[in-house]
């Protein structure tokens, strides 16, 4: 069975920093695209960052030079370690099954909460 | 500002049928690329409805359908559920400087 569990999510200081991680079953990190996306409270879906099967990495604007997506292929998982957050960075943390040109999101974690503030 | 447009919300009655636009430009609809549809009622997680413009995963019911034309998208739903009552999706992807993956800002569908 496919699934996709986030954790690591918690109150946060502006300019801290917190790792999230998503286990992963029923298929392999490392032979799929995966991307986080996040949803600001009142907000819609923004996609985070994506991680290509052969290593790239993309982040969208805001959180480039901040955030980094990794994975560990003998845990199977997938990690955002977000630095130097803000309140801007205030969401639920989605981790996704894809994430290229032609793939659609098949498959979403049930979302981890971070919360910016002093 | 997102990339995709959608109207911010939709309503209609339990049976009725409700249609929510995508509208897109020549960077990413425009372009060829597909055109994929969320569900993400409250409390639970994104889900998948439409993918590839037209195709339902296993398990959506056909009272959804979607098209795709030019540069914009169309989800339409019929005979209304309450169930159905949440926000919707729309996502493609865009060659241009807006990056990669862009979804639309949601339509949140209220079933009176």
């Amino acid at each position: 069975e496919v699934q996709l569990v986030e954790s690591g999510g918690d109150s946060v200081q502006p300019g801290g920093s917190l790792r999230l991680s998503c286990a992963i079953s029923g298929f392999s990190v490392s032979l799929n695209y995966m991307t986080w996306v996040r949803q600001a409270p009142g907000k819609g879906l923004e996609w985070v960052s994506i991680l290509y099967t052969g290593g790239s990495t993309f982040y969208t604007d805001s959180v480039k030079g901040r955030f980094t997506i990794s994975r560990d292929e003998s845990k199977n998982m997938l990690f955002l370690q977000m630095d130097n957050v803000g309140a801007e960075d205030t969401a639920v943390y989605y981790c996704v099954r894809g994430g290229s040109a032609y793939q659609h999101f098949d498959r979403w974690g049930q979302g981890t909460l971070v919360t910016v503030s002093s | 500002q997102s990339v995709l447009t959608q109207p911010p919300s939709v309503s209609g009655a339990p049976g009725q049928r409700v249609a929510i636009s995508c509208t897109g430009s020549s960077s990413n609809i425009g372009a060829g690329y597909n055109v994929h549809w969320y569900q993400h009622l409250a409390g639970t997680a994104p889900k998948l409805l439409i993918y590839g413009n037209i195709n339902r995963p296993s398990g959506v019911p056909d009272r959804f359908s979607a098209s795709k034309s030019g540069t914009s998208a169309s989800l339409v739903i019929t005979g209304l559920q309450t169930e159905d009552e949440g926000d919707y999706y729309c996502q493609s992807y865009d060659k241009g400087l807006s990056g990669l993956v862009v979804f639309g800002g949601g339509t949140k569908l209220t079933v009176l």
